[in-house]
């Protein structure tokens, strides 16, 4: 079984929809996080969670807000949808406990279309 | 602004050795980390380098000058698999937590 899943893996939207995008990892590691990715570009941090309790923006959260529900469970949502939030998201975690402590683990990623 | 540059296409040869070059323009970070990324996939991780040097892992090597503001990936004995994207990527250590990719080189492996 996959350490960090990622549901849906495909979803296409329309402008001004709300959409959840949820990551749940086995990993036991506390710090997760989520990136956006365009093509033919790096991958950019969105939002980052080092604990329950600890949400942070990351470089590019505007028009996205998230939800730290448990250790295990990270999600992203998109209040009202516009079509340059078409992308592939990826949530990540890592290991605070670990000699590397930002080491990222990916999951599979969520391919988002709106429309 | 921080930011990490790389070549955006490398291609070689079955068997050759390639080395795909990152330089940054930010201080203050902990360590310089590199991802494979094949179409379609997620990125995962290949090495980091938190101290100056040469850091090897089987084909892969990985190292980094904080005096020169660069690291590099290198890659022996290609195979047709290691076609993909490799990004370096790094966290800084002061102020707000960033952790930052570069812009990704497309390596291909030609037969």
């Amino acid at each position: 079984d996959a350490d960090v899943t990622q549901t849906p893996r495909n979803r296409i939207t329309k402008t001004g929809k709300r959409i959840m995008l949820e990551c749940s990892q086995t990993k036991g590691h506390d710090r997760m996080y989520w990136y956006r990715q365009d093509p033919g570009l790096g991958l950019r941090l969105i939002y980052y969670s080092f604990d329950v309790k600890d949400i942070n923006k990351g470089e590019i959260s505007d028009g996205y807000s998230v939800s730290r529900q448990a250790q295990a469970k990270f999600s992203l949502s998109l209040e009202s949808a516009i079509p340059n939030q078409t992308a592939l998201y990826f949530c990540a975690t890592s290991d605070v406990t670990s000699g590397n402590t930002d080491t990222q683990y990916f999951g599979p990623g969520t391919r988002l279309t709106v429309l | 602004g921080q930011s990490l540059e790389q070549p955006s296409e490398v291609t070689a040869v079955e068997g050759a050795i390639v080395q795909i070059n990152c330089t940054y323009q930010t201080s203050g970070f902990y360590g310089l980390s590199w991802y494979q990324q094949h179409d379609g996939g997620a990125p995962t991780f290949l090495s980091y380098n938190g101290l100056d040097g040469l850091e090897e892992t089987g084909r892969f090597s990985s190292f980094l000058s904080r005096s020169d503001s660069y690291g590099y990936l290198l890659l022996q004995e290609l195979q047709m698999k290691d076609s993909a994207s490799y990004f370096c990527a790094l966290s800084r250590a002061s102020g707000t937590y960033k952790y930052i990719f570069g812009t990704g080189t497309r390596l291909k492996v030609l037969a």
